[in-house]
């Protein structure tokens, strides 16, 4: 069975600061694709940062970079100087094939 | 260039009634996916479209929910006889190369069944 794990419901970090999100998930499959979306109050899925399991150079984004275990299936997402607009929710996902699938989400609230 | 498009932007209906959800995908995009985002919760996929070729229906809850997608573009989601465990937000998301890259989303529906 394909699963995505996020193990952290809800996550607060002070402006200007570091925060690591954390996730993990299980496939048999060995060429995939794994995501970070984020969905702003306002509904809008957004896609944050994309990485290629076949690569092992963890992908980085302006402020978001990935440390990408594929050994350990785990995919978490850092979010550098954090900013009020990165308040959120934060999903992670894999696509082994057509499906995506989707973790529960972490929600984020970055502090003045 | 314009985003996925997604009517109506909310929805309340009472038991019973049967709805129609639609999605506009991004022009040129192939693929597009139906998603459930019920309260609290991640993403429950429920219908794949790619191309011409016959629909990934695996995730579809029951056979009071139908999808279909007419000349490669807009799709219709339609739920019979609606239910209450039904309400939820309703995203579509299409992708312009099977499987393997990004999916851009609509703002999604909330369905609200009294």
């Amino acid at each position: 069975a394909q699963t995505v794990t996020q193990s952290q419901p809800e996550m607060s970090v002070q402006e200007a600061e570091t925060v690591t999100l954390s996730c993990t998930y299980d496939t048999s499959e060995s060429n995939y694709y794994l995501f970070w979306y984020k969905q702003p109050p306002s509904r809008q899925m957004i896609l944050v940062i994309r990485q290629e399991a076949y690569k092992q150079q963890n992908a980085t984004e302006n402020r978001f970079s990935v440390n990408f275990q594929k050994a350990a299936k785990s995919f978490s997402l850092k979010i550098s100087d954090s900013q009020l607009g990165d308040t959120a929710m934060y999903f992670c996902a894999f696509n082994p094939g057509n499906q995506f699938y989707f973790g529960t989400g972490t929600s984020l609230t970055v502090i003045p | 260039g314009a985003g996925v498009s997604q009517s109506p932007s909310n929805k309340v209906t009472e038991k019973g009634k049967d709805v129609e959800l639609r999605c506009d995908p991004i022009s040129g995009h192939t693929a597009l996916y139906w998603y459930r985002q019920s309260l609290g919760q991640g993403l429950e996929f429920l219908i794949y479209f790619q191309g011409n070729s016959a629909p990934d229906k695996s995730g579809l809850p029951s056979d009071r929910f139908s999808a279909e997608r007419t000349g490669g573009s807009v799709s219709t989601l339609t739920i019979q006889r609606t239910q209450q465990e039904d309400s939820a937000v309703y995203l579509c998301a299409s992708s312009s190369v099977r499987g393997s890259y990004e999916q851009y989303f609509g703002p999604g529906t909330r369905l609200t069944v009294t």
